[in-house]
């Protein structure tokens, strides 16, 4: 079974400041790829950041950075110099490459204080 | 336009009605998922197209959820005999390829059922 834990219902950050959102995953596969979205209060769900299961460095986008650690099973989200439109819900997603379905965890509420 | 868009944003039923959702997705891709959302959680994989077939439909909760997408484009997904519990935002994602490659996906369509 495939599983995707977001810990943190809501996380407070200062505006500037960096901010960690954790996740870890259950799953049996080898190959899988990992998945960051954003959901502002406007419901549409926009990419972040991609990590495949093997690749050896850690992804970055800009301003976002996963911090992977496969034996942990955890791909925490780093977003650094937090502005205040990243104020969102953040949902963890896992691929896992022998099917189709896209596993999402319950997301984690980001507010950033000016 | 260049994303995914979805009719109508807002949707609200009376209990036993019949309801349909459209997806448009964005053109030239292969891959379209629906996805529904309750209030709190993250997005619960329904249905996955590669063309015009559904390759997973694993995800229905029970026969009165049924998808299409006959010319391998725009899909509708149909609820029968709507109930309380079916109140939740439907989200349409599409993606490039099947096996590889980030979701991009719509506003979403909030149904309530009365």
């Amino acid at each position: 079974a495939q599983k995707i834990t977001q810990t943190q219902p809501g996380m407070f950050v200062q505006e500037k400041e960096a901010v960690t959102l954790d996740c870890t995953y259950d799953t049996s596969d080898q190959s899988y790829g990992l998945f960051w979205y954003k959901q502002p209060s406007s419901g549409e769900m926009i990419f972040l950041i991609y990590q495949g299961s093997y690749d050896e460095q850690n992804a970055t986008e800009g301003r976002y950075s996963l911090n992977f650690q496969k034996a942990r099973k955890s791909a925490n989200l780093v977003i650094s110099a937090s502005q205040l439109g990243d104020s969102a819900m953040y949902f963890c997603a896992m691929r896992p490459n022998t099917g189709n379905q896209f596993y999402f965890g319950t997301g984690t509420s980001l507010t950033v204080i000016p | 336009g260049a994303g995914v868009s979805q009719t109508p944003s807002n949707k609200v039923t009376e209990k036993g009605k019949y309801v349909e959702l459209r997806c448009d997705p964005i053109s030239g891709h292969t891959a379209l998922y629906w996805y529904r959302q309750s209030l709190g959680q993250g997005p619960e994989f329904l249905i996955y197209f590669q063309g015009t077939g559904a390759a997973d439909d694993s995800g229905l909760p029970n026969d009165r959820f049924f998808a299409v997408r006959p010319e391998g484009s725009v899909s509708t997904l149909k609820i029968q005999r709507t109930e309380r519990g079916d109140s939740a935002v439907y989200l349409c994602a599409s993606s490039r390829l099947a096996a590889s490659g980030e979701l991009f996906f719509g506003e979403g369509s909030r149904l309530t059922v009365l």
